[in-house]
């Protein structure tokens, strides 16, 4: 089927405001992950998802970022009081299942900016 | 903690001129390493998957070989279309999650 997708594209926003980042995840995959890809740094893991549950959230990178996933679907970030340092491109991935060999495959992120 | 470094950082090359990057990197217990390409703008995009030492695949100019502690990937007589920034990524042994490298730049010129 389709692949994944995220919305919005862009998003652009000011210092301080709440901000939810969409992902969809190709159909049929139950491992859903959030990686963050920001200027001149690689892509860092953020978190997973194994259905609905998130058995690690270790890589979030402080508590005004949380995520969730509904009906082993799609799944949202929401940051609050935004920072500059989180401008970023948010990327969105599914595979399977987590366990085993799976490729992820990764939707065209969301480029965050705060001003 | 699992380390991947890629090199060169960018890579010039003239159509039809072959070459190879380099993916180094240090994981406890591989479960697979992973390559992509990721064109400006948009997404990585799924290139291959190596699973033990020892192990290529191929994908029309482009072929990926494994060693115990390196990937290469080598590009034969590249293309213009064939200018990205290919991506190494490694996932240890039960973990879920893939430790990315920064990528090697890559523009070849007509």
């Amino acid at each position: 089927g389709a692949g994944v997708s995220q919305s919005p594209s862009n998003k652009v926003t000011e210092k301080g405001k709440d901000v939810e980042l969409r992902c969809d995840p190709i159909s049929g995959h139950t491992a859903l992950y959030w990686y963050r890809q920001s200027l001149g740094q690689g892509l860092e893991f953020l978190i997973y998802f194994q259905g609905n549950s998130a058995p690690d959230k270790s890589g979030l990178p402080s508590d005004r970022f949380s995520a969730e996933r509904t009906g082993g679907s799609v799944s949202t970030l929401t940051i609050q009081r935004t920072q500059q340092e989180d401008s970023a491109v948010y990327l969105c991935a599914s595979s399977l299942v987590a366990s085993g060999n799976h490729e992820q495959f990764f939707g065209p992120g969301t480029r965050l900016t705060v001003l | 903690e699992d380390q991947v470094t890629q090199s060169p950082e960018a890579l010039r090359l003239q159509e039809g001129e072959s070459s190879s990057l380099n993916c180094s990197y240090t994981v406890s217990g591989l479960r697979g390493l992973f390559w992509y390409r990721q064109d400006p703008g948009k997404g990585p995009e799924f290139l291959f998957t190596l699973y033990s030492a020892g192990e290529e695949k191929e994908k029309e100019r482009l072929k990926a070989t494994l060693t115990k502690k390196e990937s290469f990937l080598h590009i034969t007589a590249p293309k213009p279309e064939d200018s990205a920034t290919y991506l190494c990524a490694v996932q240890a042994a039960n973990d879920y999650k893939l430790s990315f490298g920064a990528g090697t730049t890559v523009t070849v010129r007509a």
